[in-house]
């Protein structure tokens, strides 16, 4: 099994400021690579596919980057709305497996 | 666009069998594939299997290979997800997505909660 892992797992981070979340996958997986945003009592949410292209009606302060095993999510100025959890996902061979999430709080 | 309703919340008793539903409308729907997720309370996603009705596909992960059995129907564009032998581990939300293998997963549904507890 393809292992994910996500750093940090939890982050506090001020309204404005940018944030990079990093997911490494345990062997190469090109770029297939989703990012998912998660509030609390809901269901995820798509943010990106294919490692880097965002998805219709995410804001464009969201990018991704990365391929092969190293893969990167910045917000690059933080709003309330995006307080949240993120996974990462890859969907290169099953079982197809998540990070383990990076739970982002207002500091 | 298409968008995925799943069945309510469910109380089951350790050892007993839950199926969950999750019906797909709007959009175009004749290539879709049904992903399973759970969500246990505090914790991460974890893919659970996944169906693809036009090719009769279907993949599991190990860990749920012979309790779950994912099924669907393409010409009513439902899926299920019936889990048996239920304890108290199984407790969590569990969401169907429209994914498979090489894509991903979107729309999601609203999520099941099943409670197991004696």
């Amino acid at each position: 099994d393809i292992q994910m892992t996500q750093s940090p797992s939890s982050l506090s981070a001020s309204v404005g400021d940018r944030v990079t979340i990093t997911c490494r996958a345990s062997q190469t997986i090109s770029n297939f690579l989703i990012w998912y945003q998660q509030r609390p009592g809901t269901a995820p949410r798509l943010l990106i596919s294919g490692a880097s292209s965002l998805q219709g009606g995410v804001p464009s302060r969201f990018s991704a980057s990365g391929s092969g095993t190293d893969f990167s999510l910045t917000i690059s100025s933080l709003q309330p709305e995006d307080f949240a959890t993120y996974y990462c996902q890859q969907t290169y061979s099953t079982p197809l497996t998540f990070g383990g999430g990076t739970k982002v709080e207002i500091k | 666009q298409v968008q995925l309703v799943q069945s309510g919340a469910e109380v089951k008793k350790p050892g007993s069998s839950v199926k969950v539903s999750c019906k797909a409308s709007g959009g175009t729907l004749d290539s879709n594939a049904f992903s399973w997720v759970r969500q246990a309370p505090g914790q991460g996603l974890e893919w659970m299997g996944g169906i693809i009705p036009l090719f009769g596909k279907i993949n599991y992960a190990q860990r749920f290979q012979g309790r779950v059995t994912i099924t669907a129907d393409g010409s009513t564009f439902i899926s299920y997800m019936e889990m048996t032998n239920l304890t108290s581990d199984d407790t969590a939300v569990y969401y169907c997505a429209r994914g498979r293998p090489g894509t991903e997963f979107d729309p999601w549904g609203q999520g099941t909660l099943v409670t197991v507890s004696s």
